[in-house]
């Protein structure tokens, strides 16, 4: 059972460029959710999805986009990326709306924009 | 003011000592709330959730006192393994997940 599988583990942008980071899960779990964790801030809310295409807006959402087309991924595109979007990067999945349900995260990608 | 607040330590203690960590969340609403251990350059792994009655997990002791919106974690008989940055975190509703921003243990032999 692979969980919550993120791809890359690692990536060096430029200033101006876009990409996707990847998040996936095999535990058929309904909600998903994307942190970014800074030092000094803990982890923050970008955007979560409570099922296939409803998707929201965490804490930080600016500069990224989400969708969810399917219950298994769950996609952030950084539009035009910015040193400021350098951070670690975890996906997160959860089965229920119970308040006492447990969060599995993704191992994180680690995000650099020069 | 942070809406979960967590003293950053480190705390560094012996092996065989107890440490206790605090937590304060500012939201009233909240739904929920957890310990979660994170090691270096590592996620997230739930340690524990923590009831209002209080619960025990081995070693591992959680206490919430909603009135004064206070959450901790006593750890006793600390191992080397327990060295870790421990996380309270707050359901602040719809798996909303609110983080402190950690405190970090180093047990030294």
């Amino acid at each position: 059972n692979a969980g919550v599988t993120q791809t890359p583990k690692f990536q060096v942008l430029k200033t101006g460029q876009s990409m996707t980071l990847q998040c996936a899960q095999d535990m058929n779990h309904e909600y998903m959710s994307w942190y970014r964790q800074d030092p000094g801030m803990g982890l923050r809310l970008i955007h979560y999805s409570v099922g296939a295409g409803i998707t929201d807006q965490g804490e930080v959402p600016n500069g990224y986009n989400v969708s969810r087309s399917t219950t298994e991924d769950f996609p952030l595109r950084l539009l035009s990326a910015a040193p400021s979007q350098t951070s670690v990067y975890f996906c997160a999945s959860s089965y229920s709306r119970g308040p006492n349900t447990e969060a599995f995260f993704g191992q994180g990608t680690r995000l650099t924009v020069v | 003011r942070k809406e979960v607040e967590q003293d950053p330590g480190p705390f560094n203690v012996p092996e065989g000592a107890t440490v206790a960590f605090n937590c304060t969340y500012s939201n009233s609403a909240s739904q929920s709330f957890f310990w979660y251990r994170q090691d270096c350059r590592k996620e997230p792994k739930l340690l524990m959730s923590v009831y209002s009655s209080g619960n025990e997990d081995g070693r591992f002791t959680a206490q919430l006192n909603r009135a004064s919106q206070y959450i901790s974690l006593l750890i006793r008989d600390s191992k080397l393994s327990d060295s870790a940055t421990y996380l309270c975190v707050v359901n602040v509703g719809f798996q909303k997940l609110v983080f402190g921003t950690g405190t970090r243990l180093l047990v030294s032999p």
